[in-house]
């Protein structure tokens, strides 16, 4: 089936580690994302990826950081210099660099930070 | 200012009623697109219904309608007959402009469906 996966679902951390969320598409999807969601919010915008190897800042890219060395994986790392992390984190793709581009979601990664 | 207003924090709805969610948006683009999302409890995204903005007739998709009105900058969904499982978050969300793959998401309205 193709899709989107996240890994894990849920994600303990104590305070100083980094931690690394996984985030795979086989829909041979261009673009990929990453969000972070608080409680009762919309979605903001970390970081995101049009092709391998490139990468952007969104609104609020501080405190983290990406990689996109394949196609389908875009991991997201939480650094200790995220003053706040604890938050449901999406990852999303995209064919990307079409009008009617659309982006598709994986199930998500709450992380909890103890 | 905001880029995507939607100003129903929360909406009660009886079982089979339609409902509207209210969704207004802020551009200077000509090209632009608008999207509606679905959260359920379980915290995944599911992707609705899509409006560009050259589309002359609404988006429609089984039982949810995009009310768009262009000049008003507006871009309501409709759910025909409501149903139990519609109980969610729904998230409007634009992209402004061509080859810019990124989207802006509103706060989002909570749906409760009444039985």
């Amino acid at each position: 089936d193709g899709g989107i996966t996240q890994s894990p679902k849920y994600l303990f951390r104590k305070e100083g580690q980094n931690v690394t969320l996984s985030c795979e598409q086989n829909l041979n999807h261009d673009a990929m994302y990453w969000y972070r969601q608080d409680p009762g919010q919309g979605l903001r915008l970390i970081y995101y990826s049009q092709i391998v190897n490139d990468f952007q800042k969104g609104d609020i890219a501080e405190g983290y950081s990406v990689s996109r060395e394949k196609k389908e994986s875009f991991p997201l790392t939480v650094t200790s210099a995220q003053k706040n992390p604890t938050a449901f984190y999406l990852c999303a793709s995209s064919i990307g660099g079409t009008s009617t581009d659309t982006q598709y979601f994986g199930p998500g990664t709450r992380l909890t930070v103890l | 200012a905001q880029k995507i207003t939607q100003t129903q924090p929360g909406m009660f709805v009886q079982e089979k009623e339609a409902v509207t969610l209210d969704c207004t948006y802020d551009t200077s683009d000509q090209s632009y697109g608008l999207f509606w999302y679905k959260q359920p409890s379980s915290g995944e995204m599911i992707f609705l219904i899509y409006q560009g903005s050259y589309d002359e007739q609404n988006a429609t998709e089984g039982r949810y309608s995009l009310n768009f009105q262009k000049a008003r900058k507006s871009a309501n969904l409709v759910i025909s007959a409501s149903q139990l499982g519609d109980s969610a978050m729904y998230f409007c969300a634009m992209r402004e402009g061509v080859g810019d793959d990124k989207i802006i998401f509103g706060k989002g309205t909570r749906l409760h469906i009444l039985p």
